[in-house]
């Protein structure tokens, strides 16, 4: 079935290093990628997206890679800050064009001072 | 702009009993979505409205139901709640059907006793 992962469910990092967070996904039909940044007690807030026309987005801090090879994502947070701690996720829009995503389980981001 | 507003922020239930949430989403936003999310399975889509119509729908059974007005605010139901049902019930919005770039509301805690 259709399924999204992350490769690690808990990534620590030093405030001020650079944060790389993975995600697999497994449907080839799937055009459209979204990462979603999830504080404690709050929803899941958007971060930045990637359609499948392009392998890199850039956006304030972060910057998204997409590699359809081998059906992989990645987020990578420059300069990571102790506000960047929260559970981050990858979605997939699976078949498309339908307004569903498919959402990983989840990596949580620990940011040491 | 307001982002997507969802009542209430908290609730408390029995088994037996149902509930109705209620979502408002971003001004201009005609698609409204809704996700459960739980520790276990994290965030699972459970429908789609647009124009007042489900358009999609998860693989939840018949308890979870959902509606969507004119004004493009929405409600989910879920009748004879279990305690399987205890779960981040989170609104989204998007600004079209099959727009996939969603925005989520700060979610509805279920709690079922």
């Amino acid at each position: 079935g259709e399924s999204v992962g992350l490769h690690l469910p808990t990534l620590s990092v030093q405030e001020g290093d650079n944060s790389i967070i993975n995600c697999a996904y497994s449907n080839s039909a799937s055009d459209y990628f979204i990462w979603y940044k999830q504080e404690s007690g709050k929803g899941p807030q958007f971060i930045i997206d990637i359609r499948s026309n392009m392998d890199k987005r850039q956006g304030q801090r972060v910057t998204v890679l997409l590699n359809k090879t081998v059906k992989h994502l990645s987020l990578q947070i420059a300069a990571t800050q102790p506000g960047d701690s929260a559970v981050y996720f990858c979605a997939e829009n699976g078949s498309g064009n339908t307004g569903k995503l498919i959402f990983g389980q989840g990596t949580t981001l620990q940011v040491k001072p | 702009k307001a982002g997507v507003t969802q009542t209430p922020r908290y609730l408390i239930k029995t088994r037996g009993q149902q509930v109705t949430l209620s979502c408002s989403p971003i001004s201009g936003h005609r698609s409204v979505s809704w996700y459960q999310q739980t520790p276990g399975q994290g965030l699972q889509f459970l429908f789609e409205y647009f124009s007042e119509t489900q358009r999609n729908k998860g693989n939840f059974p018949g308890r979870f139901s959902g509606r969507q007005f004119s004004n493009s605010r929405s409600e989910m139901n879920v009748s004879t709640l279990e305690l399987g049902d205890s779960a981040l019930y989170l609104c989204a919005s998007s600004i079209d059907r099959g727009n996939e770039k969603l925005f989520f509301g700060s979610g509805t805690q279920l709690s079922v006793l």
